[in-house]
C-alpha cells in the first residue's frame, strides 16, 4: 500500500520557538502537499511540492516554509512559531500517472503556547 | 478562485436512516469532484469521484452525482451505519492534472445505534 508517513503525530512547543513538521512517502512521488485542518473551516492548501526543489505557495503560506530535498521527503518549517498555527497539519501525495486520487499522512497535531 | 460549499456542519441520524449531504461548488473550469472520509485520528482518504458530469460515482454504497446545471455533488446513502460516522468533504480537483483540490468545510455525520 502507498502510504504517507509523518513525524511526530504529537507536538507541544513554545511562542517563538521554530518547529519542523517531517513527511515521507515510500514511491516516489512527484507531488506532495501540506494542509492544516481547523474546526469548521475543513482542509486549507499551505504549500505545494511538484518536485524536488519546485515548491509552490499554497492558500494559506504565511508564516510557513517548505523544503524538499529528495523527493520521498518533505517538510514544513515554522520559524517562529505563533498560537494560531495551533492545528493539525496534514502531508498529501498525488498518486499521479493518470491517477488523481491523494493519499494523506495521519496528521500532526501542533499546540503552539 | 475555486470554492466549495456545505452547508451542513454537523448531521445526526439513527442507524438505517437515509443520508443526504449537500454540496455546491464554483469554478471557472470543468474539475473532477470528490468526497473524502475522514475518521477519528486519521488523514482523509478517497470514498469516491466522478470526472464527467451528469455521471454518478458509487462506492460502500454512497453514491453521489456531478450535476454540471446545478453546480452540485450532493452524498446520499439510503442505510446508514454506526460505522459511517465520520466527517466528510467534499472536494473539487482543478480539471486536468488535480493537482490541486479545494475542500468544502466538511459535514460531521454521526450515527446512533
Amino acid at each position: 500500500d502507498m502510504k504517507v508517513t509523518q513525524m511526530p503525530r504529537y507536538l507541544i512547543k513554545r511562542m517563538g520557538e521554530n518547529v519542523l513538521l517531517e513527511c515521507g512517502q515510500d514511491m516516489s512521488h512527484e507531488t506532495m502537499y501540506w494542509y492544516r485542518q481547523d474546526p469548521g473551516l475543513g482542509l486549507q492548501l499551505i504549500y505545494i511540492s511538484y518536485d524536488v526543489d519546485s515548491n509552490s505557495e499554497g492558500d494559506i503560506p504565511k508564516g510557513y516554509r517548505v523544503s524538499r530535498k529528495k523527493r520521498e521527503h518533505f517538510s514544513l518549517i515554522l520559524d517562529s512559531a505563533k498560537t494560531n498555527q495551533t492545528s493539525v497539519y496534514f502531508c498529501a501525495f498525488l498518486q499521479g500517472k493518470g491517477n488523481s486520487d491523494y493519499t494523506f499522512g495521519s496528521g500532526t497535531r501542533l499546540l503552539v503556547i | 478562485g475555486d470554492s466549495v460549499t456545505q452547508m451542513q456542519g454537523q448531521v445526526t441520524l439513527s442507524e438505517d436512516d437515509f443520508l443526504f449531504i449537500n454540496c455546491t461548488y464554483s469554478t471557472t473550469w470543468y474539475p473532477t469532484l470528490f468526497w473524502y472520509v475522514q475518521y477519528p485520528g486519521e488523514g482523509p482518504q478517497l470514498l469516491l469521484k466522478v470526472t464527467t458530469a451528469n455521471n454518478k460515482g458509487i462506492s460502500r454504497g454512497f453514491e453521489a452525482t456531478y450535476d454540471k446545471r446545478t453546480t452540485s455533488f450532493h452524498l446520499q446513502k439510503a442505510s446508514v451505519q454506526e460505522s459511517d460516522s465520520a466527517v466528510y468533504y467534499c472536494v473539487l480537483g482543478d480539471g486536468g492534472s488535480n493537482a490541486k483540490l479545494t475542500f468544502g468545510k466538511g459535514t460531521k455525520l454521526s450515527v446512533k445505534s
